[in-house]
């Protein structure tokens, strides 16, 4: 019964290689979001979707894109991975934002990406 | 622009020790504010939020009062556990900003026996 759910929580990979990491939401929410938290534990907005729509695309690199296939899921894949794309990613999600209500996220357990 | 800073960590107490955890925030308009905690290998949890101006917030002993005319929202408890040792987030979302949680740096508490 677990209310957002991600794999693998490790994840230990060479430079250059391709890697994807899933999140599932079982709350019925229609926004999900992924933070990327690093090693000084600084937590910082990628990207966002709202029903299965992209809404926040943070300066991140292109090599990072996420797919929402429906409004439970919304996967983070990364190619050609590099040394400081090590980190804890972590999945959220909340009721559909609006612009007048701030809504509580609920988040995932991460997923530590290890890259060497 | 939006930001969130948080007093430097950690922060070492005893148990039964008073807390306080200073965050302060710069923001246009009238944010939401939270306080998330992270315990060791955990993913963060929701600790309360406030919403407006002199709303407080409270759980589990916890509590923070969104103050506008300081812009803070500093968290406090009477007498820590060691079960509190955690990471502590201060964080907001402003409205129009897409629901993004902006946060503060985290500090990290640690409590002894």
């Amino acid at each position: 019964d677990t209310a957002v759910s991600q794999t693998p929580k490790y994840l230990v990979t060479q430079m250059g290689n391709d890697k994807s990491i899933k999140c599932e939401q079982n709350l019925g929410h229609d926004t999900m979001y992924w933070y990327k938290q690093d090693s000084k534990k600084f937590l910082k907005i990628m990207f966002s979707y709202n029903n299965k729509e992209l809404i926040i695309n943070e300066t991140v690199p292109n090599r990072f894109s996420p797919k929402s296939p429906d409004k439970a899921h919304l996967n983070l894949h990364i190619n050609s991975l590099e040394l400081g794309d090590s980190a804890v990613y972590f999945c959220a999600s909340s009721q559909r934002w609006d612009s007048g209500t701030a809504y509580e996220q609920y988040f995932g357990p991460g997923t530590r990406l290890t890259v060497t | 622009g939006n930001s969130v800073t948080q007093m430097e960590g950690p922060v070492t107490l005893s148990e039964e020790a008073f807390l306080t955890i200073n965050c302060t925030y710069t923001a246009t308009g009238y944010p939401s504010l939270f306080w998330y905690v992270q315990y060791p290998g955990e993913g963060l949890q929701l600790l309360l939020k406030a919403t407006k101006a002199d709303d407080k917030g409270s759980n589990k002993g916890f509590e923070a009062t969104y103050r506008k005319e300081t812009t803070s929202f500093h968290l406090e408890k009477g007498s820590v556990q060691v079960s509190d040792s955690a990471v502590y987030f201060c964080a907001l979302i402003n409205y129009g900003n897409t629901g993004k949680l902006i946060f503060g740096q985290g500090t990290t508490l640690q409590v002894k026996p």
